[in-house]
């Protein structure tokens, strides 16, 4: 079946330096979701990126979307401490289900 | 605008004890409706779903059920509970097609 992977599981950083999250698809997504979960919260919404190529951001955040629709990545630039949290990537398959990436989980180291 | 209700945010049940979950949207009418449970740091694994009255798609097969008796109502339910079942229950709701899915703030279950 359709799967997304999602890389690294944990990220350390210290505060200020910089956040990736890799997500990358079996196949190809008609489009792809980001959701923060912040400790012991619910994952919110943040982005969704629909186009080949597409380059989106949000303040110190940056969402692209594969040219071939299979692979996505989102960067942060300069954490902060309200950057903690799991990040998920999911794509939207053929059968408008989404498919969940396993999250990172970003950690500020003290 | 839409909101999500879930109830309630913490539970702790025995095995072999029956669960019912209650999640509510409001604001929205025909929405698509998710059951997920999300193990200690882990992902979120899709459980259930229905995209109208009476229509449910299990994902994984497993002791629990769910059922939409109303539009806007979506039940997770379980007749005997194992000890595998503990873990973050959460509820969302989608526009469909496309559209993200928005989260309730989940039931924590710990089953002694």
């Amino acid at each position: 079946g359709q799967q997304v992977m999602q890389i690294p599981q944990y990220q350390h950083v210290q505060e200020g330096e910089d956040f990736t999250t890799y997500c990358n698809s079996s196949t190809t997504l008609s489009n792809i979701q980001w959701y923060k979960q912040r400790p012991g919260g619910h994952p919110v919404f943040l982005i969704q990126l629909v186009k080949s190529g597409e380059v989106k951001k949000q303040k110190r955040l940056t969402f692209q979307f594969g040219e071939a629709k299979k692979n996505s990545s989102l960067h942060i630039t300069a954490t902060q401490t309200t950057d903690v949290g799991t990040y998920f990537c999911a794509g939207l398959g053929g059968n408008y289900q989404l498919i969940w990436g396993a999250g990172t989980k970003l950690i500020i180291k003290p | 605008s839409q909101t999500i209700h879930q109830w309630p945010a913490t539970l702790v049940q025995p095995v072999g004890s029956p669960l019912s979950l209650e999640c509510t949207v409001e604001g929205t009418s025909n929405p698509n409706l998710y059951w997920y449970r999300q193990a200690a740091g882990r992902g979120l694994q899709l459980l259930f779903y229905s995209v109208g009255i009476g229509q449910i798609s299990s994902e994984v097969p497993q002791n629990l059920s769910a059922s939409r008796p109303q539009d806007r109502q979506f039940i997770l339910s379980s007749k005997k509970l194992l000890l595998s079942d503990s873990g973050f229950y959460l509820c969302a709701w989608s526009g469909g097609g496309s559209q993200p899915q928005h989260f309730g703030d989940g039931t924590r279950l710990s089953i002694l």
